[in-house]
């Protein structure tokens, strides 16, 4: 079975739009982490935005904020006002395991492209 | 404060070489991950160090070795490589202990010819 799963391909949004990026995982593990990452074609992965298992409350920054429902396994991304150069790959992972034994596990990414 | 740094950026080789790819750890961080990423596909785990040791590895073959220097660096060997090496590969740091995940770097784009 898929740890990470992210069923957009692609997506389009109109710049200064708000659009949602589905994620969801499985994992047996009690304690982990979720993370989104945007990777621009130059291929660095940049870190957006992470919740951990345990947190009470959904996590932000700035444009970015992660809609962790536990129960339903689902970690989506929103990104409110797009801009331009939000287009990019965006993917969805998952840390488990604990200290020096973690191992992040990635999704297949969502290509999004803000639309002028 | 230096990120993570990965040479060569770019590099091409022909199937059932040997190649090594060289990493730079996030000042402060002492763990190395690996990933290799095809056209298209999300990273894939291939293995991390940690106190100069493979601590963990994914499903990839024995062709794939790595190293940890006591300077917390960091290189990738493939041996006798196949086409379907041919893939984008990031290295991440991270510090020990810290469940926050990964800083990466830029990567390294191999193509096997």
């Amino acid at each position: 079975a898929q740890k990470i799963t992210q069923t957009q391909p692609g997506m389009f949004v109109q710049e200064k739009e708000a659009v949602t990026l589905d994620c969801t995982y499985d994992t047996s593990d009690p304690s982990y982490g979720l993370f989104w990452y945007k990777q621009p074609s130059s291929g660095e992965m940049i870190f957006l935005i992470y919740q951990g298992s345990y947190d009470q409350q959904n996590a932000t920054e700035g444009r970015y904020s992660l809609n962790f429902q536990k129960a339903r396994k689902s970690a989506n991304l929103v990104i409110s006002a797009s801009q331009l150069g939000d287009s990019a790959m965006y993917f969805c992972a998952m840390r488990e395991g604990y200290g020096g034994y973690q191992k992040v596990t990635f999704g297949t990414g969502t290509k999004l492209q803000v639309i002028p | 404060d230096a990120g993570v740094t990965q040479s060569p950026t770019h590099l091409i080789k022909t199937r059932g070489q040997q190649v090594t790819l060289r990493c730079s750890p996030k000042s402060g961080h002492d763990t190395v991950s690996w990933y290799q990423q095809a056209l298209g596909q999300g990273p894939q785990f291939i293995f991390q160090y940690y106190e100069e040791e493979e601590r963990q590895r994914g499903n990839f073959p024995d062709r794939f070795s790595g190293h940890q220097f006591p300077n917390y660096s960091s290189e990738l060997n493939v041996n006798a490589l196949l086409l379907g090496d041919s893939a984008l590969y990031l290295c991440a740091s991270s510090l020990n202990e810290v469940n926050y995940g990964y800083t990466f770097g830029s990567g390294t784009r191999l193509t096997v010819v």
